[in-house]
């Protein structure tokens, strides 16, 4: 039941250049939409989230994209650091707290 | 403020056996969640416990079960152990309809 898609296992990228990573949902119940970001052993970090109202939220360096009509989601990084390099995954809420995520993306940024 | 504790980091037990695992949320925070992680699976929904009842469900069998005490504080119960069941466990705290906390996860090692 996978409900949340992370297509791409990996993205390498070339440091100070945008790295752009993809979400696609098939529940349109879901509300309320966020990135984690992860290292290794810790768990994920909140990122970044945007409302299903909305089609950006923008952080820093970070822009989170919503297209409703295509249920696809994106997170750019503008510029990427050797510091980015981590598994982010995508995340879609409904229900109140049930939060479902996607299978994550290891991002490489190369120096 | 002291983020989410999960105890132990590790655990290694063998099939048949049972294991329970426990979670400490941010204070203030009411609502807890379990997730699985495995490698290409990303994070699978388990369950979430709002004020002692368990809210959300995933599709996980009923080995699986969870309890959530007054001060918030969560457990994880896994019975009948299988070698599938191998992987990290998250626990999540989080204030209503906001993001999740994640501790640092118990690795769960089955033989």
């Amino acid at each position: 039941d996978q409900q949340v898609k992370q297509n791409s296992p990996s993205l390498s990228v070339q440091e100070g250049r945008i790295s752009i990573l993809n979400c696609d949902y098939t529940n349109s119940m879901f509300d309320y939409f966020l990135w984690y970001k992860k290292y290794p052993a810790e768990g994920p970090t909140f990122l970044i989230s945007i409302s299903s109202i909305k089609d950006k939220n923008e952080d820093g360096r970070f822009t989170v994209f919503l297209n409703k009509s295509a249920k696809h989601l994106s997170l750019h990084i503008v510029p990427s650091q050797p510091g980015d390099s981590a598994v982010y995954f995508c995340a879609a809420r409904y229900n109140n707290n049930d939060m479902r995520f996607g299978a994550g993306t290891r991002l490489t940024v190369k120096p | 403020k002291a983020g989410v504790t999960q105890t132990p980091r590790y655990l290694i037990k063998t099939r048949g056996q049972q294991v329970t695992l426990s979670c400490s949320p941010i204070s203030g925070h009411r609502s807890v969640s379990w997730y699985q992680q495995t490698p290409g699976q990303g994070l699978q929904f388990l369950f979430e416990y709002f004020s002692e009842t368990q809210r959300n469900k995933g599709n996980f069998p009923g080995r699986f079960s969870g309890r959530q005490f007054s001060n918030s504080r969560s457990e994880m119960n896994v019975s009948t152990l299988e070698l599938g069941d191998s992987a990290l466990y998250l626990c999540a705290s989080s204030l209503e309809q906001s993001p999740l906390h994640f501790g640092n996860g118990t690795r769960l090692t089955v033989t």
